[in-house]
């Protein structure tokens, strides 16, 4: 079982719509969840990131974690052709100071 | 946040020789980290950066092939040592003052031949 779990997609959404973006982690002590966003040919950027079960809202992001099913996703309102990018999902080990990744899911928005 | 820049951005390399990458951020971090990423993969992690210490390596990962220097909070530099095409990849660094708050350098897209 791998350590974070995505579907690679590719997740192909209409512009305007929510694209919703999901991930499930296998460390049950883990405390911390993260969304980085990765462009072709750039490196990865934070976009958010949630420790507490529930809803974390951030502009057209709203991130939810559910530690009881080891669940993460991600929201993305009002898609738009830019947010066309792979998103990665990041746990931070819960018995070690790191990160470890997904393997992504690539988004699509189509106008 | 943090700006992270690395030396070189690109470069082709013969095969059994090295290169060192070189990371610097323009502020103090507690955290440096190492990654490759693969063509259409995602990251994995080489080794954790610390100052003033030896690097932790990650399984499949040593010291000899994979020299990492953290001379101060700041800095930090990767050799990929007697490299092969397999070594082909984007080497990225990431630092921040905490977990929640890791950002990655532009990377570093190498090519052995």
């Amino acid at each position: 079982q791998k350590e974070v779990e995505q579907n690679s997609g590719p997740l192909s959404v209409p512009e305007g719509a929510i694209a919703s973006l999901n991930c499930t982690y296998s460390d049950r002590g883990s405390q911390s969840f993260f969304w980085y966003r990765q462009y072709s040919g750039k490196s990865p950027e934070l976009i958010m990131f949630i420790y507490s079960n529930g809803d974390k809202e951030d502009g057209r992001f709203t991130a939810q974690l559910n530690k009881a099913s080891q669940y993460v996703s991600l929201l993305i309102r009002d898609s738009q052709p830019s947010d066309s990018a792979t998103y990665l999902c990041a746990v931070k080990s819960s018995s070690a100071s790191k990160i470890i990744f997904g393997s992504g899911t690539r988004l699509s928005i189509r106008p | 946040s943090a700006v992270i820049s690395q030396k070189p951005s690109r470069d082709i390399c013969q095969r059994g020789t090295s290169l060192t990458i070189q990371c610097q951020v323009d502020s103090q971090v507690t955290m440096m980290f190492w990654y490759r990423q693969q063509p259409g993969q995602s990251l994995t992690l080489i080794a954790t950066a610390n100052q003033g210490s030896e690097a932790t390596y990650e399984s499949g990962f040593v010291i000899d092939k994979f020299p990492i220097s953290r001379p101060n909070l700041t800095f930090s530099t990767l050799t990929v040592s007697n490299m092969s095409p397999e070594d082909s990849s984007i080497y990225l660094c990431s630092a921040g003052a905490g977990m929640e708050t890791q950002y990655f350098g532009p990377g570093t897209r190498l090519l052995v031949l």
